[in-house]
């Protein structure tokens, strides 16, 4: 079944440290987004990308990073610039960034806590 | 620049009640409009879509309305289950933009 991937379920992250949120998505799909969710706050955009070797800053970009290498693969690493990463992390794509009647497909999120 | 708004939850109904999640929007053009639902836990799933003025995106059940003169996009639902309870997010397309912008959600809570 075609889908999108985020692995881990739950992470965890000492202080200081760097992380990497991995997502796959096997939908042949062109775009890819990384949002974050934190309780009341709804979803902010971090990093998008439009096309392979192509990406851009979203609303709250500070203190990650992103890579797209591979059409299917969006990794997002969150830095120890990263002031306050606990929150949950979800992924998503959509068929083509500029054709706004296709709607996004999501993962099931990874959740990261800082201990 | 583009912006959803939606009414602030939760909205707590007893099972079969009529549901009505409110959905406003702001942007230029002819935007894409979609309503989204996420349990406990996961991700997000699409419930529903409307790509244009009076078009009716509808899935078990729920239906919402694109209405451009008053730019909303509400949600509605007849009769609800206690399975329904969940966060719903409405959130818009726009013509030559790339990014999906989302409301802060509205929380279901049907009980029994």
């Amino acid at each position: 079944d075609g889908g999108i991937t985020q692995s881990p379920k739950y992470l965890f992250r000492k202080e200081g440290q760097n992380v990497t949120l991995s997502c796959e998505q096997n939908l042949n799909h062109d775009a890819m987004y990384w949002y974050r969710q934190d309780p009341g706050q709804g979803l902010r955009l971090i990093y998008y990308s439009q096309i392979v070797n192509d990406f851009q800053k979203g609303d709250i970009a500070e203190g990650y990073s992103v890579s797209r290498e591979k059409k299917e693969s969006f990794p997002l690493t969150v830095t120890s610039a990263q002031k306050n990463p606990t929150a949950f992390y979800l992924c998503a794509s959509r068929r083509e960034a500029g054709a706004p009647n296709t709607e996004a497909f999501f993962g099931q999120g990874t959740r990261l806590t800082v201990v | 620049g583009d912006s959803v708004t939606q009414m602030e939850g939760p909205v707590t109904l007893s099972e079969e009640a009529f549901l009505t999640i409110n959905c406003t929007y702001t942007a230029t053009g002819y935007p894409s409009l979609f309503w989204y639902v996420q349990y406990p836990g996961e991700g997000l799933q699409l419930l529903l879509k409307a790509t244009k003025a009076d078009d009716k995106g509808s899935n078990k059940g729920f239906e919402a309305t694109y209405r451009k003169e008053t730019t909303s996009f509400h949600l509605e639902k007849g009769s609800v289950q206690v399975s329904d309870s969940a966060v719903y997010f409405c959130a818009l397309v726009n013509t030559g933009f790339q990014k999906l912008v989302f409301g802060t959600g509205t929380r279901l809570l049907v009980s029994p």
